[in-house]
């Protein structure tokens, strides 16, 4: 099983609509997660962290269920400029005893906005 | 700013031929990693350095060997290329494994084929 799994999509929606995205992981000791957002040939770059309250950044909000082990984005009033792929992303320890993390990605959702 | 800056950008290799991929930073951050990135599989952690004078394996460090040169450069290096190693390859950083929930900030990427 992956460790980070996501609907790769794509995902075709018209502007202004509200979209959202799900993601599960399988690591129960993440400690951390977050969405990036990666334009095509770009490199990711942070769109959020994702915490277990919930957080939201204007019309981007997060949600986090550890319980269930899982991390949803929902988009509102989506605009042109959103289309991207959106990753997935948790954090571990790479090894016991602490000292050093990292990031697992999961495959990204592509998201097209269609005017 | 420049924070993590990637070299080369693209690159063509002759399988068998040898090349290093270089990353500095200058963000003053202890972790740095090696990822590459394939159609369809996401982003795969190749190789590791929670410090200065310490790197490990990641998900995918088979053909690959890294240095950590000083606490700002981190280069791997394919010592015979193979065509399966055509991939794009990111490099990152982050503060160390004591932020948890700090962001990687991504170089800009290496595109390279090897034919």
């Amino acid at each position: 099983r992956k460790e980070v799994e996501q609907d790769p999509g794509p995902f075709n929606v018209p502007e202004g609509a509200t979209v959202a995205f799900n993601c599960t992981y399988s690591n129960s000791a993440s400690q951390s997660f977050f969405w990036y957002r990666q334009d095509c040939r770009k490199e990711p770059k942070l769109l959020m962290s994702v915490y277990s309250s919930g957080n939201e950044d204007g019309r981007f909000t997060a949600q986090l269920n550890r319980a269930s082990q899982y991390i949803s984005l929902l988009i509102r009033d989506s605009k042109l400029s959103d289309s991207a792929t959106y990753l997935c992303v948790v954090n571990i320890l790479l090894y016991s005893g602490g000292g050093a993390d990292g990031l697992t990605f999961g495959k990204g959702t592509h998201l097209i906005i269609q005017p | 700013n420049a924070g993590v800056t990637q070299t080369p950008k693209f690159q063509v290799l002759k399988t068998g031929q040898s090349m290093t991929l270089q990353c500095a930073q200058d963000m003053n951050h202890n972790s740095m990693y090696w990822y590459r990135q394939d159609p369809g599989m996401g982003l795969r952690l190749i190789y590791y350095s929670a410090s200065e004078g310490t790197t490990d394996k990641g998900e995918v460090p088979n053909g690959y060997n890294v240095s950590r040169l000083n606490k700002r450069e981190f280069s791997l290096r394919l010592e015979s290329a193979a065509p399966s190693q055509t991939s794009v390859y990111f490099c990152a950083s982050r503060p160390g494994y004591r932020d948890l929930n700090t962001e990687a900030f991504f170089g800009q990427g290496t595109r390279l084929t090897v034919v």
